[in-house]
């Protein structure tokens, strides 16, 4: 079946490094690929998504781009802020959304000033 | 529209005792999913529906699990005679049918279930 895998956490980074954490998927056809964001306490939200090879989706700053050669979707930040502190999920989904998402298990990511 | 609500955000509740939970998608959303999130994993499908129609239901946990949305529109997820494993964040996430968007899921803010 279809499955996500992200780079294990937690990561830890000072104020204005740089953010990447690793994202790559298995799944038949052309799947859809998205970055959630939870922050402590709350649900999930749609950070970026792309919906086929070569689109790169970006919010706050954030970038991912679909890789359909490598079966990657990597997210980046330039510079990170304290308020970037959160989980990140990694999630794929059939393009007619037929079919629930699939879920990496999440990375930690906290910012210290 | 104020996006996916959930209700109640917080529940405690004793072992053996039944549980529901509320979720109100965003208003022009035909699909409604719901999930289950435990501790330091992602989340995990339960189910979801189609406008009142619930297509899939195998992924739910045990018979103990059950889901209506009986008008298409807010949808509640019950837990009967609940179990100390139960204990998990569920979300709900909901979803247009058709056109631009439609493989994009928006989520609640959850409901955290702790049993005792």
């Amino acid at each position: 079946g279809d499955s996500v895998t992200q780079m294990e956490g937690p990561v830890t980074l000072s104020e204005e490094a740089f953010l990447t954490i690793n994202c790559t998927y298995t799944a038949t056809g052309y799947p859809s690929l998205f970055w959630y964001v939870q922050y402590p306490g709350e649900g999930l939200q749609l950070l970026l998504k792309a919906t086929k090879a070569d689109d790169k989706g970006s919010n706050k700053g954030f970038e991912a781009t679909y890789r359909k050669e490598t079966t990657s979707f990597h997210l980046e930040k330039g510079s990170v802020q304290v308020s970037d502190s959160a989980v990140y999920f990694c999630a794929l989904s059939d393009p007619s959304g037929n079919t629930p998402l699939v879920f990496g298990k999440g990375t930690r990511l906290s910012v210290i000033a | 529209d104020t996006g996916v609500s959930q209700d109640p955000r917080h529940k405690i509740t004793k072992r053996g005792q039944n549980v529901t939970f509320r979720c109100d998608p965003i208003s022009e959303h035909n699909r409604l999913y719901w999930y289950r999130q435990t501790l330091g994993q992602g989340p995990e499908f339960l189910t979801y529906f189609q406008n009142e129609a619930q297509l899939e239901k195998s992924r739910l946990l045990s018979d103990r699990f059950s889901a209506e949305r009986p008008k298409g529109s807010f949808s509640t997820l019950e837990i009967q005679r609940t179990e100390q494993g139960d204990s998990a964040m569920y979300l709900c996430a909901s979803s247009p049918l058709g056109g631009r968007g439609r493989e994009t899921q928006y989520f609640g803010p959850g409901t955290r279930l702790l049993v005792l």
